[in-house]
């Protein structure tokens, strides 16, 4: 059960956009189509933005899009807004009734 | 309106034992698997524990085994996590945490506000 890799942090400008990858292994990541991603604003409950590698929820801004290649999946938010400055965490189903969440990322906006 | 809310966190000295509750409300229990989610002071989430809706499947991470025990009653709508052997690095907000399924392998679509537990002499 070791966690998935994700960059601690990353930045962009207003409007642009950015990439966060989340590493994982043919045990988790590459053997199930299952994982998710979730947004963290700061004493906050998490909130699920992406699932089953890359279907919204009810209500996500379709500015976040999720895909997958592999062992690797990655979390594309376009036409940042100050609002999505938040903490990211990737996460896989691992197979025998587990999960692993990555390491989380820090998303400023500039 | 989906509504998870946990209790029971508190001061405990390591080694003791602790008892988290979740109340649901807002959606048929019995429907959905459940579990805990924890995040440990300036740390990232950490998956703690799953239950199936019949109870017929759990899961838990390796650093909890043996140690803790994840537990549902579908006829009060209620989800518990026993702490055993706690340890300073249990220190955490644990979540209650909706699954988007009846099975484990479901998302975790509807959290709490978390529940602090503190492992400390």
């Amino acid at each position: 059960q070791s966690a998935l890799t994700q960059p601690a942090s990353v930045s962009g400008s207003r409007g642009q956009s950015i990439t966060i990858t989340c590493t994982g292994t043919i045990n988790d990541i590459g053997s199930y189509n299952l994982v998710s991603w979730y947004q963290q604003h700061p004493d906050k409950a998490p909130k699920l933005i992406i699932y089953e590698d890359s279907k919204w929820p009810s209500g996500v801004s379709n500015r976040f899009s999720g895909s997958k290649s592999g062992n690797t999946a990655s979390l594309t938010i376009s036409g940042l807004q100050a609002e999505d400055e938040a903490d990211y965490y990737c996460c896989s189903y691992a197979g025998s009734n587990t999960w692993v969440f990555g390491g989380g990322t820090k998303l400023t906006v500039l | 309106e989906v509504r998870v809310v946990e209790s029971g966190g508190g001061l405990v000295q390591p080694g003791r034992s602790l008892r988290l509750s979740c109340a649901a409300s807002g959606f048929t229990f019995d429907d959905y698997a459940m579990h805990w989610v924890r995040r440990a002071p300036g740390k990232g989430l950490k998956w703690v524990s799953g239950i199936s809706w019949s109870s017929g499947n759990i899961g838990y991470a390796d650093s909890v085994k043996g140690r803790f025990t994840i537990s549902r009653d579908n006829a009060k709508n209620s989800l518990y996590l026993q702490m055993n052997s706690l340890r300073p690095e249990d220190t955490a907000f644990y979540y209650c945490v909706k699954s988007s399924r009846a099975d484990i392998r479901g998302q975790f679509d509807y959290w709490g506000q978390g529940a602090l537990v503190t492992v400390s002499s």
